[in-house]
């Protein structure tokens, strides 16, 4: 099984940066995915890491440390419609690669 | 259209009543998933459709919930007797693969209210 933990709210001022933290222990590891989703809204996707290091994207950029079991999604030059749920996901190795997500993590960001 | 749709939006319904919400993914995925969300709750696995087999089903709460996929393609997951506990926002997702780089593109969800 799989079990995801990642800060249940976070706060940051516009223009800011934010690290948004996600710590999981898994029996096998296909890959991690952080998606973004509004509410009421589905969540998108945003990323995708299954090598250790720095995946950059713009604004966004996710990482992976595969023997900590860690990632981080860091938020550049934040803007108000940053505000949302950020959700990590970690898909496993073997049997239906069916991904488990984290309860997500609540970002404010405020004038 | 180019999304995953899911219909209906909203849903409110007696409890005890059946309920069945619809999913239509990107054409050609092959994977299609259904989840469930409450509120301040992650995401709850239900289900998993490869083509028009469901080769893990072992995330459905109880035998009231049912779950099928025709044609490759549209799927329909029938709540029977719903219960105030199954008051949540059930989404489908779609991919084209289950491996690698293979993200899920999520539907809008249906926000089902038992009353």
């Amino acid at each position: 099984g799989q079990n995801i933990d990642q800060p249940t709210e976070m706060t940051a001022t516009e223009g800011a940066i934010v690290q948004i933290n996600c710590t999981y222990q898994t029996s096998g590891f296909n890959g991690l995915f952080w998606y973004q989703q509004h509410a009421g809204e589905a969540p998108t996707f945003l990323s995708y890491n299954v090598l250790d290091g720095l995946e950059e994207k713009g604004r966004f950029s996710s990482f992976l440390s595969r023997s900590k079991g860690y990632s981080y999604l860091l938020l550049k030059e934040l803007q108000m419609k940053d505000s949302a749920s950020y959700l990590c996901a970690v898909r496993p190795s073997g049997g239906s690669y069916i991904p488990t997500f984290g309860r997500g993590t609540s970002l404010i960001v405020h004038p | 259209g180019a999304g995953v749709s899911q219909s209906p939006s909203n849903k409110v319904t007696e409890k005890g009543k059946d309920v069945e919400l619809r999913c239509d993914p990107i054409s050609g995925h092959t994977a299609l998933y259904w989840y469930r969300q409450s509120l301040g709750q992650g995401l709850e696995f239900l289900i998993y459709f490869q083509g028009n087999s469901a080769p893990d089903k072992s995330g459905l709460p109880s035998d009231r919930f049912s779950a099928e996929r025709t044609g490759g393609s549209v799927s329909t997951l029938t709540i029977q007797r719903t219960q105030q506990e199954d008051s949540a926002v059930y989404l489908c997702a779609s991919s084209n693969g289950t491996g690698g780089l293979s993200p899920l593109h999520f539907g809008n969800g249906t926000r089902l209210t038992v009353t």
